[in-house]
Formats: structure tokens, C-alpha cells, sequence
């Protein structure tokens, strides 16, 4: 099974430059997460999606945007990167109960020059 | 700031030497959750707590619960060298948003 699959693995933006972090699960889970990950800070909450159709800000949302394109799938999109965005970028996926544990990603690493 | 806080947020042990890192959250979590992040890797679930004072044990590893379900502790008997990881708590705080903790960092020497 693929469980939570991220694309790309690495990224170098200049800054300025937009992209979108893909990610697909494939467990018919409900809720979906992206996170960031920064040393000594741990994971950051950016933005989750409790069903699909809904998504709300996390702990850290702002220079991002995210799509729930369906079930499957859950984008997180930088219109103008900054350096500050530099970080390993996690999403992660669980059943709908609020109960369950979370799968996650191989993870991307984002680097904004 | 960050809701959730662990301590240490980092040490180093020597093999068969104890290990104990705490996790406080500013509010009452329904349930609380660890991961173990290995080097280079992500996080992976180890275990769940639900109910206040909870305590739950996984062969060397030791999960307790707080009662008032705004804090927790992983203790590891005895390290071993394939404890080496960063050690995460988490709780759903509200409809399905998951919080993490700001995890403690754990390298074993031999």
C-alpha cells in the first residue's frame, strides 16, 4: 500500500517563485494535514481539512493556501516564496473520528534562496 | 506561541542509561498521541492514550496521561541504540485539528 504519497521530495525556489506540494492518500481517510517541520519547533500545524470540501488554518497558515481537491487529494500552494519558508513540509492523513492515528508522508524539502 | 511544549528538547544518554521527555499542552487535549521520527525519516505513530490518567506500556516504553488530560510522559527503560529519534506527543485540540509538541530530540551512544 502507498499510504500518503508527497511529491516533489526536494524543491529550490527562488524566492518570489510559486509552486504547489502535492499529496494523495489512498486509505479513504477524511482528514488531511499539512505541517511544517523546523528545528527546535517541531511540526507546525499550517492548514488541515477535516472532510472534504472543508479546510481551515493551523497553527502557522499565513504566505499558504491549500485546495482539498477531492477525498484523495490535498495541495498546499506557496503564491510568492520567501526564505523564511524554507523547511521540510510533511502531510499526513487520518480517519474522521478524531480519535485515530495519523499516517504521514515521505515528507518534501523546500529550500527558498 | 505553540500550544504544545515537550522538555527536554534534547538528550543525549549512554546505552542502558533511562530516558524521560514531558509534554504540556496550554489546553485539555481529548486524546493524546506519540510519534517516533527516525533521522532523515517522518513520523510514525507508537501509541494513544485517551482517558485521564491513562498509563500504557509498549515492551521498554512507558506512556502516562495526566489527569487533567493537559499533559503526558514517554519514559524509556534501558535505551538501546535503536531509540535514536525525535520523540513527538500530539492531541486533537477541537474538530480534527492534530497539534504536535515541539519534540525531544534522543541520541543513545554505546
Amino acid at each position: 500500500n502507498a499510504g500518503v504519497t508527497q511529491t516533489p521530495k526536494f524543491q529550490v525556489l527562488k524566492t518570489g517563485q510559486s509552486m504547489t506540494l502535492q499529496c494523495a492518500q489512498d486509505m479513504n481517510h477524511n482528514s488531511m494535514y499539512w505541517y511544517r517541520q523546523d528545528p527546535g519547533m517541531g511540526l507546525r500545524l499550517i492548514y488541515y481539512s477535516a472532510s472534504e470540501g472543508t479546510t481551515d488554518k493551523g497553527e502557522v497558515p499565513n504566505g499558504y493556501n491549500v485546495s482539498r481537491l477531492n477525498k484523495r487529494e490535498f495541495s498546499l500552494r506557496l503564491e510568492s516564496a520567501a526564505p523564511s519558508q524554507t523547511s521540510v513540509y510533511f502531510c499526513a492523513s487520518s480517519d474522521r473520528t478524531g480519535n485515530t492515528e495519523a499516517f504521514f508522508g515521505q515528507g518534501t524539502r523546500l529550500t527558498v534562496v | 506561541g505553540q500550544q504544545v511544549m515537550q522538555i527536554p528538547q534534547y538528550q543525549h544518554v549512554q546505552e542502558g542509561e533511562d530516558f524521560t521527555t514531558y509534554c504540556n499542552s496550554s489546553t485539555t487535549l481529548s486524546n493524546i498521541q506519540w510519534y517516533k521520527q527516525r533521522p532523515g525519516g517522518h513520523p510514525v505513530f507508537l501509541i494513544q492514550l485517551v482517558k485521564s490518567g491513562e498509563v500504557k506500556k509498549q515492551k521498554r516504553l512507558t506512556f502516562q496521561f495526566g489527569e487533567a488530560k493537559k499533559n503526558s510522559s514517554l519514559h524509556i527503560t534501558a535505551t538501546q541504540t535503536t531509540d535514536v529519534g525525535t520523540y513527538f506527543c500530539a492531541g486533537y485540540t477541537g474538530f480534527q485539528k492534530l497539534v504536535f509538541g515541539t519534540g525531544t530530540r534522543l541520541l543513545v551512544s554505546p
